[in-house]
């Protein structure tokens, strides 16, 4: 079946940049997804990028894509300590969320 | 994006009894969706809720076990049933985001952290 893979945790200092790394199996996917999990909260969107792009911005946020090598990485510049979180890939190849697959999750740890 | 009211947000439940986990979301919306986060996982699709129909249930859920209903278009129960130990995890409830600004994904509710003992 299909899967996304992850590293589980991170550490950086604050005001380094943070690189989460995810690599997925399904050549077929269309939609590829950054959420974001608080403690004690539901996870959030950060962004998306559609599989014929290769890359997206949106503020401390870069997203690349590798569909070649199923490589999907979220870049966050000048870490923060609201940072912290854990953060999931995830894909889909349909619009309506029941091919919804995510990956196990990367703890950031954010250090003063 | 939806707003979503889940609860309870937490509890601790003793063996063979049943929990049922409620989603409120401030918007009508066509289709909810149900996920399991266990322990150090990610998570895990139980089923979709489409008002007005059965719930879809993925391979290794079925509906004995997690009852789920869909009265109307912005509520939205899934019941763990008949619990053991090996149903402690963290339930969440899903609706698609708005596509406004271009913006498309799914809002999740804030998860119930069950413990079953």
């Amino acid at each position: 079946g299909e899967d996304v893979e992850q590293s589980l945790f991170l550490s950086v200092r604050e005001g380094d940049s943070s690189v989460i790394n995810c690599t997925y199996t399904d050549s077929s996917s269309t939609y590829l997804y950054w959420y974001k999990q608080e403690p004690g909260a539901g996870l959030q969107l950060l962004t998306y990028i559609f599989s014929n792009m290769d890359m997206k911005q949106d503020q401390r946020l870069t997203v690349l894509l590798n569909k070649k090598d199923k490589h999907l990485s979220l870049r966050i510049a000048d870490t923060q300590t609201g940072d912290s979180a854990i953060y999931f890939c995830a894909e889909t190849w349909d619009n309506y969320g029941q091919n919804f697959v995510f990956g196990p999750g990367t703890r950031l740890s954010v250090l003063p | 994006s939806a707003v979503i009211s889940q609860k309870p947000s937490r509890d601790i439940c003793q063996r063979g009894t049943s929990l049922t986990i409620q989603c409120q979301v401030d918007s009508q919306v066509t289709m909810m969706f149900w996920y399991r986060q266990q322990p150090g996982q990610s998570l895990t699709l139980i089923a979709t809720a489409n008002q007005g129909s059965e719930a879809t249930y993925e391979s290794g859920f079925v509906i004995d076990k997690f009852p789920i209903s869909r009265p109307n278009l912005t509520f939205s129960t899934l019941t763990v049933s008949n619990m053991s130990p090996e149903d402690s995890s963290i339930y969440l409830c899903s609706v698609e985001d708005n596509h406004a600004a271009g913006r498309y994904g799914y809002t999740f509710g804030s998860g119930t952290r069950l413990t079953v003992v």
